[in-house]
């Protein structure tokens, strides 16, 4: 089985600084693991995902993630903070088996300050 | 193009009250979801359709009804809700192969409900 822990529930940060979001994940298998953005009263998008391939994992909006197996993470980082950033951050995994069921972390608020 | 669309964007029902929520996709996909997310909670797994055929239930109380008419639409008919069913009901869908589920999944914009 799988499970996923997102380290921090609210990360604050000053508009045009980096933003860390960190995601630790357990599985018995080589995981996909993706992570989602949600803006308030919105669905969850895309953001990048990992699915076996290059370790460091490149997005949409300056995004990136980078998988690292031996310290089961897969952290997600932007270099500069917009205030658009400022949402509810999902770090999931799924098993390569049964991609229908997806793990969720319990979530990252993000508040981005002008 | 990548889109899940949800209608209605808000529902406010009773709780003798019969209504349906829809979810349609344009993708080829032939896995659909129906996710219930509470306030501050991530998504909790409800059904999953494969090739318009109900795959999986997590246990959902009976007053939940999901359908898939073809294999773009996916419905969830409500009956006899309870106030607590008040949710964010999620739609999305993936593609397929072998038979199972595959990649990332997609999510539409959601239905607010609201049951009084």
């Amino acid at each position: 089985a799988q499970s996923v822990t997102q380290l921090d529930s609210h990360v604050s940060v000053s508009e045009g600084t980096p933003v860390l979001l960190r995601c630790n994940y357990s599985s018995s298998y080589s995981p996909s693991l993706f992570w989602y953005v949600q803006h308030p009263n919105k669905g969850l998008q895309l953001l990048l995902k990992y699915t076996s391939a290059a370790t460091l994992v490149k997005g949409i909006n300056g995004f990136e993630a980078e998988f690292k197996k031996s310290e089961t993470s897969f952290h997600l980082t932007k270099p500069s903070a917009h205030m658009s950033d400022a949402a509810e951050y999902f770090c999931v995994v799924s098993d390569p088996g049964n991609d229908y069921k997806l793990s969720f972390g319990a979530g990252t608020t993000v508040t981005v300050r002008a | 193009d990548t889109e899940v669309t949800q209608t209605p964007k808000h529902l406010v029902m009773g709780m003798t009250n019969k209504k349906s929520l829809k979810c349609e996709q344009h993708m080829g996909h032939r896995a659909m979801y129906w996710y219930k997310q509470k306030a501050k909670k991530p998504p909790e797994l409800m059904f999953v359709y494969s090739y318009e055929k109900l795959s999986i239930n997590e246990s959902v109380p009976s007053r939940f009804s999901p359908e898939c008419p073809n294999s773009s639409l996916l419905n969830l008919h409500l009956h006899a809700l309870q106030p607590e069913d008040s949710a964010l009901y999620l739609c999305a869908s993936s593609q397929t192969w072998g038979g199972t589920a595959r990649g990332e999944q997609y999510f539409g914009p959601g239905t607010r409900l609201t049951v009084t």
